[in-house]
């Protein structure tokens, strides 16, 4: 069974840079045909997809974002991770990070981890 | 970016009955739409894949329909652990993009 855990910083300043990283178990991020996501969620509101991690390394970004965003891969520790910066409080939100299959849907996320953008 | 637009936003049902959900996209999605389940203070659930193919362990009273841009998830017998926002989400274009969620509540 594939698990998926994220890991951060809780809070953090405006104009600062958030690191995310998201430890995966049960499964390797080097395996062919999976896809690994960021989506968060500000509070009471809906789904918003962040961008995503290749198998091989690849990545693609939501636009919304393009230009504050970078997800990595580090396949030696079986982990992959988010890096957004230039913080407002806009940004405070829970994160989930997810397998994808292929480029199409999630079947496994994680548990979120919630970021706030507080002074 | 494709924009999916649910309904209704907000349901009250009571258990035993069928309840449909629609998600209408703004192009045509082909079946690359997904249904997802979020109880409160859970991560979301895959439900459906490709618009009407149940993921492993759901159970048979969740089915989805549809292709194109019109879409529908129907519960049919609802169950008191059913209470949750359902998300629908396309992967047809990049960005990929969710519906705004409808909220079930059990009577």
């Amino acid at each position: 069974q594939v698990q998926l855990q994220e890991s951060g910083p809780g809070l953090v300043k405006p104009s600062e840079t958030l690191s995310l990283t998201c430890i995966v178990s049960g499964g390797s991020v080097s395996s062919g045909g999976h896809y690994w996501h960021w989506i968060r969620q500000p509070p009471g509101k809906g789904l918003e997809w962040i961008g995503y991690v290749s198998y091989s390394g690849g990545t693609r970004y939501n636009p919304s974002l393009k230009s504050r965003v970078t997800i990595s891969v580090d396949t030696s520790k079986n982990q992959f991770s988010l890096k957004l910066t230039s913080l407002t409080a806009a940004d405070t939100a829970v994160f989930y990070c997810a397998r994808g299959s292929a480029t199409d849907y999630f079947d496994y996320w994680g548990q979120g981890t919630l970021l706030t953008v507080s002074s | 970016e494709i924009v999916l637009t649910q309904s209704p936003d907000f349901q009250s049902v009571s258990p035993g009955e069928n309840v449909t959900i629609t998600c209408r996209a703004s192009q045509n999605t082909g079946t690359y739409l997904h249904w997802y389940q979020q109880k409160p203070d859970q991560s979301p659930k895959l439900l459906i894949k490709f618009a009407s193919q149940s993921f492993s362990g759901v159970p048979s009273r969740f089915s989805g329909s549809g292709s194109g841009t019109d879409f529908t998830l129907t519960i049919n017998s609802l169950e008191v652990e059913d209470a949750a926002t359902y998300y629908c989400h396309q992967s047809s274009t990049s960005p990929d993009t969710f519906g705004q969620g409808t909220k079930l509540e059990i009577k």
